[in-house]
């Protein structure tokens, strides 16, 4: 299976202050045609993951544009520019490459 | 707006199967693949399986000797089968909606289930 690896596990982030999370994949997460399957999840305290981001880069409907996604091959980035209240919980990546799909370990972002 | 909602006992006892039925609503089941997640405590998420609204399927190995994902379009339901579980298969279990880029777009709350006699 794809090992995904997130980095850090947890982060302490300053209301106002950017932070970013690191997603390394143990494979290339470039299918065969073409597209890296990459996704980024939301968990807040007491709910169910939501998703933030797919397809590297691409938002969902409603998510902040502090929120922003980038890499390619087996690296990949979240940063937020601006740290709010509303998002601290913990942060997943997640390959939609290699069946079985995998997530990372998670990053727990918590105000500081 | 999709919603999903599982549901099913929250305790089943070793060597038994467990079986949970995820309900959407707020739209329809054909057309897309829908999926079980699960997280065990301390873990990190796990996709258990998908099945396409036509009833094809695709299982993680780790479990494919054990489980069993099936739809019902009528009732805009689908469902997850888990036999001979242990400990080990205690885990909060979530039913998504897979997207276009093999993401999950939305998920249903959750559901505890815990493993004991």
């Amino acid at each position: 299976d794809v090992v995904m690896t997130q980095s850090p596990l947890s982060l302490p982030v300053t209301l106002g202050q950017p932070a970013s999370i690191s997603c390394r994949s143990s494979q290339s997460l470039v299918y065969s045609d073409g597209n890296t399957y990459l996704n980024w999840f939301q968990q807040r305290p007491g709910q169910s993951p939501r998703r933030l981001i797919y397809k590297v880069s691409t938002w969902d409907s409603g998510v902040p544009d502090r929120f922003s996604g980038s890499g390619s091959g087996t690296d990949f980035t979240l940063k937020i520019s601006r740290v709010e209240a509303e998002d601290v919980g913990v942060y997943y990546c997640m390959q939609g490459t290699h069946w079985p799909y995998t997530f990372g370990q998670g990053t727990k972002l918590e105000i500081k | 707006q999709v919603q999903l909602q599982e549901s099913g006992p929250g305790l089943v006892k070793p060597s038994e199967t467990l079986s949970l039925t995820c309900t959407v609503s707020g739209g329809s089941i054909s057309g897309y693949y829908w999926s079980w997640i699960r997280q065990a405590p301390g873990k990190r998420l796990e996709w258990i399986g998908y099945i396409y609204y036509s009833g094809g399927t695709n299982y993680n190995p780790s479990l494919k000797n054990r489980v069993t994902i099936s739809i019902d379009s009528s009732k805009n339901q689908f469902s997850l089968r888990l036999t001979s579980v242990t400990a080990a298969d205690t885990a909060t279990y979530y039913c998504a909606r897979v997207g276009d880029w093999n993401d999950l777009e939305y998920w249903g709350q959750g559901t505890l289930v815990t493993v004991s006699s």
